[in-house]
């Protein structure tokens, strides 16, 4: 069955410092997701993208974030310059169709758990 | 108040007993829902949706929904102590975006 994947599966990384985090949504999908959980708290979206643009993000997602899809496969998320309250869980996610298909569901990577020291 | 809200919780059970989790929200246009469980520091795994009124069922889950109540809950009927787990209700607006609001969760222990 497809999935979606994400590296790494923990990043530590030292205040101030720029992260990557990777995933490779499933195949035929056409939406993509970035979602936070701190932990002990809930499951935050921070933004949406279709065809190559941001298609919607929330108020987390500041100057400091930014999002690409620099070939085929992958979906990146960059924070520039970490802060000690980015450290968190990371989920990707994606969907075959727009969120107007209410019966289509969006599909979630395992995670990548992002330690900023 | 909040976007969506779930019963604090922890809600605990014992083994074969049935658990109610619910959850209601705040915006009308909200047009799909869904439960997921997540155990802790995975990811949140889908259990069922529902989008229209009325119950779904699914196994040993039942989903229930109330529009007009705004409210929509999850029965799990003879729990298992591997139901063990934070259970999500997410809601989702009918927009080209598609994102996910999510609850806090409510954790769930079944007992032997």
């Amino acid at each position: 069955e497809p999935e979606v994947t994400q590296t790494p599966s923990h990043q530590v990384t030292q205040m101030g410092q720029e992260v990557i985090l990777r995933c490779v949504p499933i195949s035929n999908h056409l939406y993509f997701y970035w979602y936070r959980q701190i932990l002990g708290q809930k499951v935050e979206f921070l933004v949406s993208f279709y065809n190559n643009e941001i298609s919607e993000k929330s108020e987390i997602f500041d100057d400091q974030f930014s999002v690409e899809r620099p070939d085929g496969s992958n979906f990146t998320l960059k924070i520039r310059s970490t802060k000690l309250e980015d450290s968190a869980m990371y989920f990707c996610a994606s969907r075959r169709s727009s969120g107007r298909a209410i019966t289509d569901t969006q599909y979630f990577g395992p995670g990548t758990r992002l330690t900023v020291l | 108040q909040k976007e969506v809200e779930q019963n604090s919780g922890p809600l605990s059970v014992p083994e074969g007993a049935i658990a109610s989790l619910n959850c209601t929200y705040s915006d009308r246009g909200s047009q799909s829902f869904f439960w997921y469980r997540q155990y802790s520091g995975k990811s949140p795994e889908l259990i069922m949706f529902i989008y229209s009124n009325g119950d779904k069922e699914d196994g040993r889950f039942t989903a229930q929904l109330n529009k007009a109540s705004q409210y929509v809950s999850l029965l799990i009927r003879d729990s298992q102590p591997s139901d063990s787990a934070t259970y999500l209700c997410a809601v989702n607006t009918n927009t080209n975006a598609g994102k996910s609001t999510f609850g806090d969760g409510t954790t769930l222990t079944v007992k032997p």
